[in-house]
């Protein structure tokens, strides 16, 4: 079946700690993203790419960093830089207009 | 700067009547505009879109209309019904491209 995935759904990290979200689809597409989801904040746009090897900042990017080795996936580092980390993260994939989202992962950092 | 508002964090319905849930965006800019339903925990699922050259599209018991004059947008349930229960957001994008702007959300509740 095609789709995208997410891993894991919940995650628990210690504040200081580099943490690692995956983003996986076999759909083909070339365009995938990252948002996070704080309560009465919507979604918002941290990383984006638009094909391999490349990608751009969103509106929120400081304290994350990603890499587009393969166009199936687009994993997010939550750095310790990143002085909020602890939100809902939702990986997105698109193409021509159509926009799939994963399942997300709530990611607690205490 | 939020380009794309939901002035209501929160709708509560009745089982039956409409759920009217409202948007408005700044950027005009925007020809593309989109609804998603979300449940605590899961990933957003599409429900609806219109194009700016259009100013209503239905699907079922959805209808989404598009004011781009006043830049506003608002998405009509009927009948509601409580599996309607959900955070709706409302997305927007410009120039054919994918990246989308959301909005902050409206809980809605449709209660028995």
């Amino acid at each position: 079946d095609g789709g995208i995935t997410q891993s894991p759904k919940y995650l628990f990290r210690k504040e200081g700690q580099n943490v690692t979200l995956s983003c996986e689809q076999n759909l083909n597409h070339d365009a995938m993203y990252w948002y996070r989801q704080d309560p009465g904040q919507g979604l918002r746009l941290i990383y984006y790419s638009q094909i391999v090897n490349d990608f751009q900042k969103g509106d929120i990017a400081e304290g994350y960093s990603v890499s587009r080795e393969k166009k199936e996936s687009f994993p997010l580092t939550v750095t310790s830089a990143q002085k909020n980390p602890t939100a809902f993260y939702l990986c997105d994939s698109s193409i021509f207009g159509e926009q799939y989202f994963g399942p997300g992962t709530r990611l607690t950092v205490t | 700067d939020q380009q794309v508002k939901q002035n209501s964090p929160s709708l509560s319905v009745q089982e039956g009547r409409i759920s009217i849930l409202n948007c408005d965006y700044t950027n005009s800019m925007f020809d593309y505009f989109l609804w998603y339903k979300k449940y605590p925990a899961e990933g957003p699922t599409f429900l609806i879109s219109i194009s700016s050259i259009k100013d209503k599209n239905e699907d079922g018991r959805f209808t989404v209309f598009l004011n781009k004059s006043a830049k506003h947008l608002s998405l009509h349930i009927v009948p509601s019904q409580p599996g309607d229960s959900a955070v709706y957001f409302c997305a927007a994008k410009a120039g054919g491209g994918n990246k989308l702007t959301f909005g902050t959300g409206t809980q809605l509740k449709v209660e028995l």
